[in-house]
């Protein structure tokens, strides 16, 4: 059983199309992240969720929106996608917000072109 | 927010050695931990100490932490080839978030 799960592992999409992330976990958590990982291995975080309310949203371009349906998912849309939206999208969930051990998906590989 | 920081950036080392990397921030936390990720994989958790905490192990992963000097080292003990990843540490402050450093590559060679 994959306790945080990510789908599609690997995108590849033309600029200006718009495309989705979905996340899900099993660990009955109450939060769960989304971070962006760069080609040098810097990994940001973009929104954070607790019991489906947005907590934490850093400067992320309105072209990216969550959404959290209930709290074990919590997907990932992008907007007219930008040549600079090419990375690694990782979904992560923990107990409590933010003190404890993230689980991290496997990642989701998205390239623009 | 600011990010901890890793040093070194890259490590390459001989399978038995053992490996340290280090860690530093910049605001005061609540914990910090270090996760390692394989290529091309998410990040694994292995190790959370406590700002109350000066030391900790775990099998072969040996963890200190020094809030006067705000830094963390991480040492691997009798390094495998398996050991060979990106080793994030992550500091938890008063942000209710986790902030991650740039990581270390450790490579260890058979």
């Amino acid at each position: 059983d994959t306790a945080v799960s990510q789908t599609p592992k690997y995108l590849v999409t033309q600029m200006g199309n718009d495309k989705s992330i979905k996340c899900e976990q099993n660990l009955g958590h109450d939060t769960m992240y989304w971070y962006k990982q760069d080609s040098k291995k810097f990994l940001k975080i973009m929104f954070s969720y607790n019991n489906k309310e947005l907590i934490i949203n850093e400067t992320v371009p309105n072209r990216f929106s969550p959404k959290s349906p209930d709290k074990a998912h919590l997907n990932l849309h992008i907007n007219s996608l930008e040549l600079g939206d090419s990375a690694v999208y990782f979904c992560a969930s923990s107990q409590g917000q933010g003190f404890g051990e993230l689980f991290f998906g496997e990642g989701s590989r998205l390239t623009v072109l | 927010s600011q990010q901890g920081e890793e040093d070194p950036q890259a490590l390459s080392i001989q399978e038995g050695e053992n490996a340290t990397m280090n860690c530093s921030y910049k605001t005061s936390i609540n914990n910090l931990q270090w996760y390692r990720q394989n290529s091309g994989r998410g990040l694994v958790h292995l190790i959370l100490i406590r700002s109350n905490e000066r030391e900790k192990h775990s099998g072969r992963l040996r963890v200190t932490l020094d809030t006067s000097k705000k830094s963390s080292s991480l040492l691997i003990t009798a390094s495998r080839a398996a050991d060979t990843a990106s080793y994030f540490c992550v500091s938890s402050g008063s942000a209710r978030q986790l902030t991650f450093g740039s990581g270390t590559q450790l490579t260890v060679l058979p």
